[in-house]
């Protein structure tokens, strides 16, 4: 078992630029979340799946981020434009039944 | 809505001392509660969870948290703490409702001097 797999483990960008981050779920694992880290805000859950399906997205901060999963094994979060403020870590997760599994985060910097 | 307060922003202990860091929530109903912990450069990982049944729960590490629904609390114990254990402790609350996001505590900063 790998666990949960995030890419790129950092990423740096200017304003105004996409990101696409990256998560691969551990096998199996049929709930897939994505959460964001600040100093200011602690964890915050922005969106998760099931099945492939998002099912709640309200933590999605506004409509430059997007979330997809077009399979089990495979989920991107995807900022466009990037601003300064959405710099943070990301962190993917993904659970079957119980806890959830993160993965390693990818820190972001927007400048 | 669920909340969680971690009270202690960071807490130092010496090695071989005991440990307990404290957690809060509030929940109308009974919850699941789970305690993670997170070294720098890491995701965060499982100590352990409460779903049901004895309220004393044992988890990795030689950690421990009890429920104590009187108090609202969930509190993370070790009796003798190791160099190893520094890092930052996030307890978290989820839904028996059935919805799955779980509402994480803003976490405690552990610092463990020799």
């Amino acid at each position: 078992d790998a666990g949960v797999i995030q890419s790129p483990r950092h990423e740096v960008t200017e304003m105004g630029q996409e990101v696409t981050l990256r998560c691969k779920p551990i096998s199996g694992h049929d709930y897939l979340f994505w959460y964001r880290q600040t100093m200011m805000r602690g964890l915050e859950l922005l969106i998760y799946f099931n099945n492939n399906v998002p099912i709640d997205d309200s933590g999605m901060p506004e409509d430059r981020f997007s979330a997809k999963m077009p399979n089990a094994s495979f989920s991107t979060l995807k900022i466009q434009p990037s601003e300064p403020r959405d710099s943070a870590v990301y962190f993917c997760a993904s659970r079957s039944r119980g806890a959830l599994h993160f993965g390693n985060g990818t820190r972001l910097t927007v400048t | 809505a669920q909340s969680v307060t971690q009270p202690d922003i960071h807490i130092t202990v010496s090695e071989g001392a005991s440990l307990e860091l404290r957690c809060n929530y509030s929940y109308g109903a009974t919850p699941y509660l789970f305690w993670y912990v997170q070294s720098p450069g890491q995701g965060l990982q499982l100590l352990l969870k409460y779903f049901s049944g004895d309220t004393l729960v044992q988890g990795i590490k030689g950690f421990e948290a009890e429920f104590k629904r009187s108090q609202s609390s969930f509190n993370l114990r070790k009796p003798s703490v190791h160099w190893s254990d520094a890092a930052e402790y996030f307890c978290a609350v989820g839904d028996q409702g059935g919805s799955e996001k779980l509402v994480f505590g803003k976490g405690t900063k552990l610092t463990v001097n020799p």
